[in-house]
């Protein structure tokens, strides 16, 4: 079983619309969990963090955690093109300073 | 200004030509890793530094190796590149605590021929 596992996609929907990308880990005690978005031949940037149960929104983004079923979610309302990305799921697990990342969700925002 | 720094941003190498990345840090992080990442796959942590303290992945070949000579610079050697270590190399830096994100830099596109 991989430590962080998300669905590889494409997952396409139209602009205006909301994405929602998801994410499982493995490691029962991880307590930091991240999304990063990477461009195409680009280095992953940083769009949310969360760390506790429920929904940390900023902007356009809602993280969602729900560390019971050890699960982790990413909205984004108002779907832009330029939201068309590889959004990559992270979680620090145990004690370790270990960044963990899924293989990533490619999300396509049809104009 | 750029705070994580990737030097060379692509890098081309031949068939077991030793090869050095480089990442160096403005933002005096105790942390520093370096990350692996192939296409369409998730960024793989080969090994990170913990202020001098060396971590190294079970699963990373020991064909990769690496040196922080201070806190602001390391350094990712790989001794006989071989056509699967071409990838994108990533470096990132964390300041201590587990609640901390990493500030990534550019990466270095590594072609092997």
């Amino acid at each position: 079983q991989k430590e962080v596992e998300q669905n590889s996609g494409p997952l396409s929907v139209p602009e205006g619309a909301i994405a929602s990308l998801n994410c499982t880990y493995s490691d029962r005690v991880s307590q930091s969990f991240f999304w990063y978005r990477q461009y195409s031949g680009k280095s992953p940037e940083l769009i949310m963090s969360i760390y506790s149960n429920g929904d940390k929104e900023d902007g356009r983004f809602t993280a969602q955690l729900n560390k019971a079923s050890q699960y982790v979610s990413l909205l984004i309302r108002d779907s832009q093109p330029s939201d068309s990305a590889t959004y990559l799921c992270a979680v620090i697990s145990g004690n370790s300073y270990k960044l963990i990342f899924g293989s990533g969700t490619r999300l396509l925002v049809r104009p | 200004d750029a705070m994580v720094i990737q030097n060379p941003r692509y890098q081309v190498t031949q068939f077991g030509k030793p090869v050095t990345l480089s990442c160096s840090q403005t933002l005096n992080h105790n942390v520093m890793y370096w990350y692996q990442q192939k296409s369409s796959q998730a960024p793989k942590l080969l090994f990170h530094y913990y202020d001098k303290d060396f971590n190294n992945e079970a699963d990373t070949p020991d064909n990769f190796q690496s040196r922080r000579p201070n806190t602001s610079f390391c350094f990712l050697d790989i001794r006989s590149p071989g056509l699967g270590d071409a990838a994108m190399y990533l470096c990132a830096t964390s300041t201590r605590g587990l609640n901390e994100k990493l500030f990534f830099g550019s990466g270095t596109q590594l072609s092997v021929l």
